[in-house]
């Protein structure tokens, strides 16, 4: 299957600041999604970015599929943002995402 | 809206029993899926069904097993439950082949076996 790496595993960051997570993966992929698990184990569906960019209000999210990476922007952090992040990519031909381990991120106030 | 929908939220088993988890989903959606997380990961796919009456194992299928009578329901079942299947368990659905819009996903099901 396609090998999912996500950058930094950890995340620490003051509320107000701007923080760039990156998800590099192996293969074309047809699919990329970005997911926020917050504190109570939900997963959020974020973006469905196979190529392009996005924006949902301080969320953006980039993925250059012939360089085989997306980048989850997130500005004017707040502590709701806390939890982890994935990235899940699906490759050609393929039935399932393959999900990244994930950023952990702690906005602290 | 509904959306996915998975029972029970929790369940602590004892090794050797068996049990079934519920997932269903409202959306009229043809794929459906199994995953299972452990601490510290990502998820991994367990099964998966195209539409009622088929169904295919994912990358993890040891120790469960899946139907698709419905196009609504999806149900996982274990068989002589063991401590390694202790993990939270979410359900997906997405309306056509994965790489054709995004996946949806339960809240999931977090179950320990002792």
């Amino acid at each position: 299957g396609i090998q999912v790496e996500q950058s930094p595993p950890d995340l620490i960051l003051q509320e107000g600041a701007n923080s760039t997570l990156r998800c590099n993966f192996s293969d074309s992929v047809n699919n990329l999604q970005w997911f926020h698990q917050n504190p109570w184990g939900q997963l959020i569906n974020l973006f469905y970015i196979p190529s392009g960019t996005k924006q949902n209000g301080r969320l953006s999210a980039t993925t250059v599929a012939t360089e085989r990476y997306s980048l989850l922007y997130i500005s004017s952090s707040q502590t709701t943002d806390s939890g982890v992040y994935f990235c899940a990519v699906l490759g050609p031909g393929a039935n399932n995402l393959f999900f990244g381990t994930g950023t952990r991120l702690t906005v602290i106030p | 809206n509904a959306g996915v929908t998975q029972t029970p939220k929790f369940r602590i088993l004892k090794i050797g029993q068996s049990m079934t988890l519920q997932c269903a989903q409202d959306m009229n959606h043809n794929y459906m899926y199994w995953y299972r997380q452990d601490p510290g990961m990502g998820l991994k796919l367990i099964y998966y069904s195209v539409g009622a009456g088929i169904t295919d194992k994912g990358e993890v299928p040891n120790g469960y097993n899946v139907s698709r009578s419905t196009t609504e329901d999806f149900p996982l079942r274990l068989e002589l439950a063991a401590p390694s299947q202790t993990s939270v368990y979410f359900c997906a659905s997405s309306y056509r082949a994965s790489g054709d819009g995004p996946q949806h996903f339960g809240d999931g099901t977090r179950l320990s076996i002792l």
